[in-house]
């Protein structure tokens, strides 16, 4: 079974700063699937990154930026100079390879300060 | 485009009373289907999920059941709600490879008296 381990609950930071939230994934699979998503205080979820498990390559997307180190099964992400508009609960999740099901972790809650 | 729509809101609605949360998908076929909870202040709880019309997973045993009438139509009901079915539902779908982006819609937010 699979399991996302995002350890930080709450991160405050002031604007400007640049911020990394950690995901750790657990999966038996060789084939996986690993997905970012924001969900900002309206509550809907915005879908931000999708990363196959054999695409070892980092990721930039203007301030967004994504760390996969398949050894040591984790799926970092960073945000350079944070904005208030930020500020959200982010979450990272992992699918097994040919699975429709998605399993979240609980969520890291950033709280971006002017 | 593809977009996702659910409805209400919000809600608010005594114990023991029936619930149905309603979600449609236009602009593509044949999607798959998700329902989740959300309690406050925890993660995303997968409830139920449909690969096609009728086809429905059950995720979690509950007082809570889905029904997929229609390809792009998905109903989460309950005949009577507990205390515990308070919180936020969310309504997704992805196309029907595998793998792909859950897309959310704007979620309803639940409370039970």
């Amino acid at each position: 079974a699979q399991k996302v381990t995002q350890a930080q609950t709450e991160i405050s930071v002031v604007e400007k700063e640049d911020v990394t939230l950690d995901c750790v994934y657990e999966t038996r699979d060789t084939t996986y699937y690993l997905f970012w998503y924001k969900q900002p205080p309206s509550g809907e979820l915005v879908f931000l990154i999708r990363r196959n498990s054999f695409d070892e390559q980092n990721e930039i997307s203007g301030r967004y930026s994504w760390n996969f180190q398949k050894s040591t099964s984790s799926f970092n992400f960073t945000i350079t100079a944070s904005q208030v508009v930020d500020s959200a609960v982010y979450f990272c999740a992992v699918a097994q390879g040919g699975s429709e099901k998605l399993v979240f972790g609980k969520g890291t809650k950033l709280t971006v300060n002017p | 485009s593809q977009t996702i729509h659910q409805w209400p809101a919000t809600l608010v609605q005594p114990v023991g009373s029936p619930l149905s949360l309603e979600c449609t998908v236009e602009g593509t076929s044949n999607p798959n289907l998700y329902w989740y909870r959300q309690a406050a202040g925890r993660g995303l709880q997968l409830l139920f999920y449909s690969v096609g019309i009728g086809q429905i997973s059950s995720e979690v045993p509950q007082n809570l059941s889905a029904s997929r009438p229609q390809d792009r139509q998905f109903i989460l009901s309950s005949k009577k709600l507990l205390l515990s079915d308070s919180g936020f539902y969310l309504c997704a779908w992805s196309s029907g490879m595998s793998n792909q982006p859950q897309h959310f819609g704007d979620g309803t937010r639940l409370s039970i008296l």
